[in-house]
C-alpha cells in the first residue's frame, strides 16, 4: 500500500517568514495530493490539493508543488501569520475519480509561529 | 454548509465492550470514511463506503467493522473493545460524482474514545 513521509514533524518559523514543509510518498499510482490543516481541538480542513497533471498550484498565500517523477511534494506558505499556527498533513490517493478512494496522510508537522 | 456530524465528543467504555460509533452527514454525499488519529501517527484509514451496504478495508482494520445502512449514516463497530484502541475517532465524508469538490474530505468533530 501507500506510504507518505512527512517532514519536519515540527517548524518554527518567525512571523512574516515563509514555511515549507516537504511530503514523500511510495505508490507511483497516486495522483491526488491534498493538504490538511488542523487547528487545537478543531477537525482537520482541506486547505489546498493538487493532481498530477498539474506541477505547482496556488491560492494567495499557500501553494503547492508537486514532482511526480522524485515522488514528493511540498507545501509552501508565504508571509506566515499567527493564524497559521496548527498542524499540517499532507495525503496522497490513486485518483480513480469519484472521492470513493480513503487517503492515506502523513504523520504532520506542527507549524509554530512566533511572534 | 456541510454537516458531518459524530455521535459523542467523549467516550469512556471497558475493556471487552462492544462500542458504537456512530456518523451521521447532512448533505446526501456517497462516500464516508473512519479514520483514527494517534499522537505521532497522523490519521489512519480504517473503513470506508462507496455506497449503502458496500464497505471497503483501509489500512487498519483489525478489530474494527462497520455498517452502512442508510447513505446519511455510517457506524464504526468496536467488537470487543482494547486498551490500544484509545483514540481520537474521525468520521469524513465526500460528495462523490463529478461535482468540483468531489475529492475534499469533510470531518466530523471527532470522539474521543478512552478504553480502559
Amino acid at each position: 500500500g501507500e506510504n507518505v513521509e512527512q517532514h519536519p514533524s515540527t517548524l518554527s518559523v518567525q512571523e512574516g517568514d515563509s514555511a515549507v514543509i516537504k511530503c514523500t510518498y511510495s505508490d507511483s499510482a497516486s495522483n491526488y495530493f491534498p493538504w490538511y490543516k488542523q487547528e487545537l481541538g478543531k477537525r482537520p480542513q482541506l486547505i489546498i490539493d493538487i493532481r498530477s497533471n498539474v506541477g505547482e498550484k496556488k491560492d494567495q498565500r499557500i501553494a503547492v508543488t508537486l514532482n511526480k517523477t522524485a515522488k514528493h511534494f511540498s507545501l509552501h506558505i508565504t508571509e506566515t501569520q499567527p493564524e497559521d499556527s496548527a498542524v499540517y498533513f499532507c495525503a496522497a490517493s490513486p485518483y480513480s475519480g469519484g472521492g470513493a478512494d480513503g487517503l492515506t496522510f502523513g504523520k504532520g508537522t506542527h507549524l509554530i509561529i512566533q511572534p | 454548509d456541510v454537516k458531518v456530524t459524530q455521535s459523542s465528543r467523549y467516550l469512556v467504555k471497558r475493556t471487552g465492550e462492544k462500542v458504537f460509533l456512530e456518523c451521521v452527514q447532512d448533505m446526501d454525499h456517497e462516500n464516508m470514511f473512519w479514520y483514527r488519529q494517534d499522537p505521532g501517527l497522523g490519521l489512519r484509514l480504517i473503513y470506508f463506503s462507496y455506497d449503502v451496504k458496500m464497505k471497503e478495508k483501509g489500512d487498519i482494520p483489525e478489530g474494527y467493522s462497520v455498517s452502512r445502512e442508510k447513505k446519511e449514516r455510517f457506524s464504526l463497530i468496536l467488537e470487543s473493545a482494547s486498551t490500544n484502541q484509545t483514540s481520537m475517532y474521525l468520521c469524513a465524508s465526500t460528495p462523490g460524482g463529478i461535482t468540483v469538490s468531489y475529492n475534499e474530505q469533510f470531518f466530523g468533530p471527532g470522539t474521543r474514545l478512552t478504553v480502559l
